[in-house]
């Protein structure tokens, strides 16, 4: 059960697009499309932003997107607001029947 | 509106225990799979544990198997996380989740556990 694999810090400034991976193996991101991003500004309630790999909750900005290619996952925030700098978490479910977080990745908005 | 709200965390002695409890609203508790999730300090997060909707069938992380159990009252929709022989490690915050979209859509806001002599 080892964490999936993030970058621990991305930046970028107002406007620009930002890409965060998430590499697992083939019992994980590379067996489901459960696949999901979850915001996290410190101090709240983590927030569900993308769902199995490429779907967005009802009244999400379309600015975030996701994708995943073999045993990596992405997620794409295009059009880069203040408002967006927080910790971004993957999570996938596993072959065990068991659910796994990626390390989480720090973004910054310079 | 779809609010969750973890209770019962608090100070505990390492070997100690303790019962989180999550209240639920909004939504038919009983129809759904939850979570447990913990965020030790200045770490990422953890899945922790999640259950069924009728409560026969759970799942934990293998760093609480033995001690951690979770458990579910549909009448009082309410989620519970018994913790016993609880160690340094467990310090954390702990949030419940529910389970949709093959997915946590809805969190709470979390409750401080410290383990600490």
């Amino acid at each position: 059960q080892s964490a999936l694999t993030q970058p621990a810090s991305v930046s970028g400034s107002p406007g620009q697009s930002i890409t965060i991976s998430c590499t697992g193996t083939s019992s994980d991101v590379g067996a489901y499309t459960f696949v999901s991003w979850h915001q996290h500004h410190p101090g709240k309630a983590p927030k569900l932003i993308i769902f199995n790999v490429s779907n967005r909750p009802s009244g999400l900005s379309d600015r975030f997107s996701g994708s995943k290619s073999g045993n990596t996952a992405s997620l794409t925030i295009s059009g880069l607001q203040a408002e967006d700098e927080a910790d971004y978490y993957c999570l996938s479910y596993t072959s065990s029947n068991t659910w796994v977080f990626g390390g989480g990745t720090k973004l910054t908005v310079l | 509106e779809v609010q969750l709200e973890e209770s019962g965390g608090g100070l505990v002695q390492p070997g100690g225990s303790l019962r989180l409890s999550c209240e639920v609203s909004g939504f038919t508790f009983s129809n759904y799979w939850m979570a447990w999730v913990r965020q030790a300090p200045g770490k990422g997060l953890e899945w922790v544990a999640h259950i069924n909707p009728d409560g026969s069938e759970k799942f934990y992380v293998d760093s609480v198997k033995g001690r951690f159990t979770m458990s579910r009252d549909n009448a009082k929709k309410s989620l519970f996380l018994l913790m016993n022989s609880l160690r340094v490690e467990d310090t954390a915050v702990y949030y419940c989740a529910r389970h949709m979209h093959e997915t946590f859509d809805c969190w709470g806001q979390g409750s401080l556990v410290t383990v600490s002599s």
